[in-house]
């Protein structure tokens, strides 16, 4: 079974600039969560999807992060414009129920110079 | 109050010895616990999860939670060069499906 998919694995961009990263959870699994990390932290959750619902997004900065789930299977996240300390690394996870395992993907490390 | 703290530094332990962990919440209604390995550079990767007061074994690893006291703990037999990580603790705080993370401890096991 292929696990969560996320594409760039790096991304190197200027402050102001745009960036979008991409997610693919594991086939069936109808929730997924977008995590920020720091360096030296654990991960923090910015937002949560049931099926194509944002269900929390408590802590999602909405004046520039967006994200979206079309058709309740990939999902996008994106930062516009990007500021220094965007620089983190973006955690997509999935599970098939809201009581059920997370499972992570690799990340994308994302630099804002 | 953090909602998840692992405040112990960077834990050395010689291969063979039983490394041990300790976590708190502040979140008494979380009915959930988990612990996450994550290799230098890599992603979460759960290992084990509990959700009632006691222990919880599955092969060289324990996981004991204490509602009352509101800790979870994990405990590493036998360490291997392998073990070497972070080890994050996360909850449920509320019993809803957030996951709360701690910030993680670093576990070295010296050969």
């Amino acid at each position: 079974e292929a696990g969560v998919v996320q594409s760039p694995r790096y991304k190197i961009i200027e402050k102001k600039q745009p960036v979008a990263f991409w997610c693919n959870p594991i086939s069936g699994h109808n929730t997924l969560y977008w995590y920020l990390q720091n360096l030296g932290q654990g991960p923090e959750l910015l937002i949560r999807y049931e099926n194509e619902e944002a269900v929390d997004d408590s802590q999602l900065p909405k004046d520039r992060f967006s994200a979206e789930r079309l058709k309740g299977v990939d999902s996008t996240l994106k930062i516009q414009p990007a500021e220094l300390g965007d620089s983190a690394v973006y955690l997509c996870a999935s599970s098939s129920g809201i009581t059920d395992t997370q499972y992570f993907g690799p990340g994308t490390r994302l630099t804002v110079l | 109050q953090k909602e998840v703290e692992q405040n112990s530094g960077p834990l050395s332990v010689p291969e063979g010895a039983i490394a041990s962990l300790n976590c708190t919440y502040s979140d008494r209604g979380s009915q959930s616990f988990f612990w996450y390995r994550q290799y230098s550079g890599k992603s979460p990767e759960l290992i084990m999860f509990i959700y009632s007061n006691g222990d919880k074994e599955d092969g060289r690893f324990t996981a004991q939670l204490n509602k009352a006291s509101q800790y979870v703990s994990l405990l590493i037999r036998d360490s291997q060069p392998s073990d070497s990580a972070t080890y994050l603790c996360a909850v449920t705080p509320g019993g809803n499906n957030r996951l709360a993370f701690g910030k993680g401890n670093q576990v070295v096991v010296i050969p």
